[in-house]
């Protein structure tokens, strides 16, 4: 079964950091592309960032509103994607989600997400 | 950055009822556009990529049309199960956008 599951959410100060990780099972996690996407209800869905394949030098992008703040990266040993968080804001509170991405560029599989709250 | 305008926003259908639901981007896309369905508590799912290629399991009432600009997801007879909220997502430029989802009830 291929599955997604990510972990590392909590609460944290505004200021403060946050590692998410996303352990991926059930396929060949280095043949593709990995994104993080976040949801709040004010901002609805709004995707994060996006890390491609070895062959592509580890490629990232990034959400102009993360660019700075926040690092994916990944371990296809551990068939694992991360998303390193610092200066965290109120508005990065939401849930967030790992999504398998084909080489194509579309999102196929989805984790049960992991919830972020920045608050004081 | 693209704009991705779904409509309706919200809309109340009865089973059996054939439904459609829009997105308009702001510029031409090249139909790289998914929709995702996504129920209360669930992480969203995906139904349809590259504006009219379904997704495996996903059953044959879903179906993707459009281009350029404009695109819709169609159910082709509601079923209870189709209940929660449907949003589109555009993956031909960075940054990646998604629209602000419509809610689907039943009637």
């Amino acid at each position: 079964e291929v599955k997604l599951e990510e972990s590392g959410g909590g609460l944290v100060q505004p200021g403060g950091s946050m590692k998410l990780s996303c352990v991926a099972s059930g396929f060949t996690f280095s043949n593709y592309w990995m994104n993080w996407v976040r949801q709040s209800p004010e901002k609805g869905l709004e995707w994060v960032a996006e890390i491609r394949l070895k062959s592509n030098n580890y490629a990232t992008h990034y959400a102009e509103s993360v660019k700075g703040r926040f690092t994916i990266s990944r371990d296809d040993s551990k068939s694992s994607v991360y998303l390193q968080m610092n200066n965290l804001r109120a508005e990065d509170t939401g849930i967030y989600y790992c999504t398998r991405t084909t080489t194509v560029g579309y999102f196929d599989v989805w984790g049960a997400g992991t919830t972020v709250t920045v608050s004081s | 950055d693209i704009k991705m305008t779904q409509s309706p926003s919200s809309m109340y259908a009865s089973l059996g009822e054939r439904v459609t639901i829009t997105c308009k981007a702001s510029q031409d896309i090249n139909s790289y556009l998914s929709w995702f369905q996504q129920k209360p508590g669930k992480s969203p799912k995906t139904l349809i990529y590259r504006a009219n290629r379904l997704v495996d399991g996903v059953p044959s009432r879903f179906s993707g049309s459009g281009s350029g600009q404009d695109y819709s997801l169609t159910i082709s007879s509601l079923e209870y199960e189709d209940m929660g909220i449907y949003y589109c997502l555009q993956y031909d430029e960075f940054p990646l956008t998604f629209g602000a989802g419509t809610k689907l009830e039943l009637k």
